[in-house]
């Protein structure tokens, strides 16, 4: 069956330290791959896209790397900061359409 | 244009009641969607337009959800006869078509079915 798991419900960190959260897929053959940052109460707000053909895209201080043959993406937060809490959500293209991870939950601590 | 809109932000029903939401799109943007969000999961996909033409409805949606899109600009989401299995935030979300592109989404509207 096709799943979507990211690394954990919940991260915790330090502020400065680099934060990695993963997504990874079973049984999906994404074009592309996007991450995005949802705060409570808020709707997901777009963040990086990755396409297939891409290995690793940056902005800032994010970077996301994709994965085809280990069906895996990696986001990264570099030097993080308490401002960067907030739940994270990766989503494959699907078609026409794109399916989300269930997100992880990251909580940067000062 | 400030971005998506999504009115009312939050609506209680009582269960067996109709509720209409409605979701205006980034004027540009051909294609909007409409996704459900319970806590601690990810948005699961409902339905997308391009234009007005519904392109493509989710299994889960049974048949007392239907969407609106008639002139291609705004769209509404109705649900009819409401479950307390309903409650959730309803978003909607509207890109440019074609591959690549990031969706925006609006600030949902909260639904909570007593």
């Amino acid at each position: 069956s096709q799943k979507i798991e990211q690394n954990s419900e919940a991260l915790n960190i330090q502020e400065g330290k680099t934060a990695t959260l993963t997504c990874n897929y079973t049984n999906y053959s994404p074009a592309y791959l996007q991450w995005y940052r949802q705060d409570p109460g808020r709707g997901p707000v777009f963040l990086l896209l990755i396409r297939e053909n891409e290995k690793e895209k940056r902005k800032e201080r994010l970077k996301v790397t994709f994965d085809t043959t280990l069906k895996q993406s990696l986001f990264h937060i570099t030097a993080s900061q308490p401002a960067d809490s907030a739940t994270y959500l990766c989503a494959l293209s699907l078609g026409q359409n794109f399916v989300f991870g269930p997100g992880t939950r990251l909580s940067v601590l000062p | 244009d400030t971005g998506v809109s999504q009115d009312p932000r939050h609506k209680i029903t009582k269960r067996g009641q109709n509720v209409t939401f409605r979701c205006d799109p980034i004027s540009e943007h051909n294609r909007l969607y409409w996704y459900r969000q319970t806590l601690g999961q990810g948005p699961e996909f409902l339905t997308y337009f391009q234009n007005e033409a519904q392109l493509e409805k989710s299994r889960l949606l049974s048949d007392r959800f239907s969407a609106e899109r008639p002139k291609g600009s705004f769209s509404t989401l109705e649900i009819q006869r409401t479950e307390q299995g309903d409650s959730a935030m309803y978003l909607c979300a509207s890109s440019f078509p074609g591959m690549n592109t990031e969706a925006f989404f609006g600030q949902g509207t909260r639904l909570t079915v007593v």
